[in-house]
């Protein structure tokens, strides 16, 4: 079946533009995940929902950051006022139940120059 | 704080040898820990997924296993493959932190021909 998928795969901007970045998990899955990865590291924790609700935003590096998920399913992910430090590669996960496996999708590399 | 360690950085072996990859966290009341593997430029592929109660977890060639009491996990793949080249991650999930994932910063594996 098809497995989680993030729109765009690259995203080049200019500081101090805003981005939205676009997460499509696994059909039926409540679970939703989003991680920051930068080069050479693991990915970092942002925020998790469960359901349509942010269960978790702990992560969130600052007010700029802010993400839904309206309907239970597709989420976005929103940067305003990019700044060059949130270059990385955004990745989204997905799992049946929050306990279960997590299922990546294969990430959104933004460049912010 | 929960935290995730995986030593060594990066490791290089002839094709056909054994291997064990090793990662450590801090808190014992882990809930579940995985393993993934990650591509240059790709996403996370999901191996092996261990919860608290488990000792080990086997998937074809790989074997992973758990001791909560010396917060430690090891991956063991037998038989490498230069198939096998990849950065494996390591990521503990802990109740007390949503479930969410807690990455090591991985261990790039080369296997050569």
């Amino acid at each position: 079946g098809a497995g989680v998928s993030q729109t765009p795969s690259n995203k080049v901007t200019e500081k101090g533009k805003y981005v939205e970045l676009r997460c499509d998990p696994i059909s039926g899955h409540t679970a939703l995940y989003w991680y920051r990865q930068s080069l050479g590291q693991g990915p970092e924790f942002l925020i998790y929902f469960q359901g349509t609700g942010a269960a978790d935003d702990s992560g969130l590096p600052n007010d700029r950051f802010f993400a839904v998920r309206p309907e239970g399913s597709v989420s976005t992910l929103k940067i305003q006022r990019t700044e060059r430090g949130d270059s990385a590669v955004y990745l989204c996960a997905s799992s049946l139940v929050v306990t279960d496996t997590q299922y990546f999708g294969p990430g959104t590399r933004l460049t912010v120059l | 704080k929960q935290e995730v360690t995986q030593i060594p950085a990066a490791l290089s072996v002839p094709e056909g040898e054994n291997l064990v990859l090793n990662c450590s966290f801090t808190d014992s009341a882990i809930y579940n820990l995985q393993w993934f593997r990650q591509d240059p430029g790709k996403g996370l592929t999901s191996l092996l997924l261990i919860q608290s109660s488990q000792r080990e977890q086997t998937s074809g060639r790989l074997n992973a296993s758990l001791d909560k009491s010396s917060g430690r996990s090891t991956l063991y793949i037998a038989a490498s493959q230069p198939g096998d080249s990849a950065t494996y991650l390591c990521a503990g999930a802990w109740m007390d932190s949503s479930y969410k994932l807690i990455f090591g910063s991985g261990t790039r594996l080369l296997v050569r021909p």
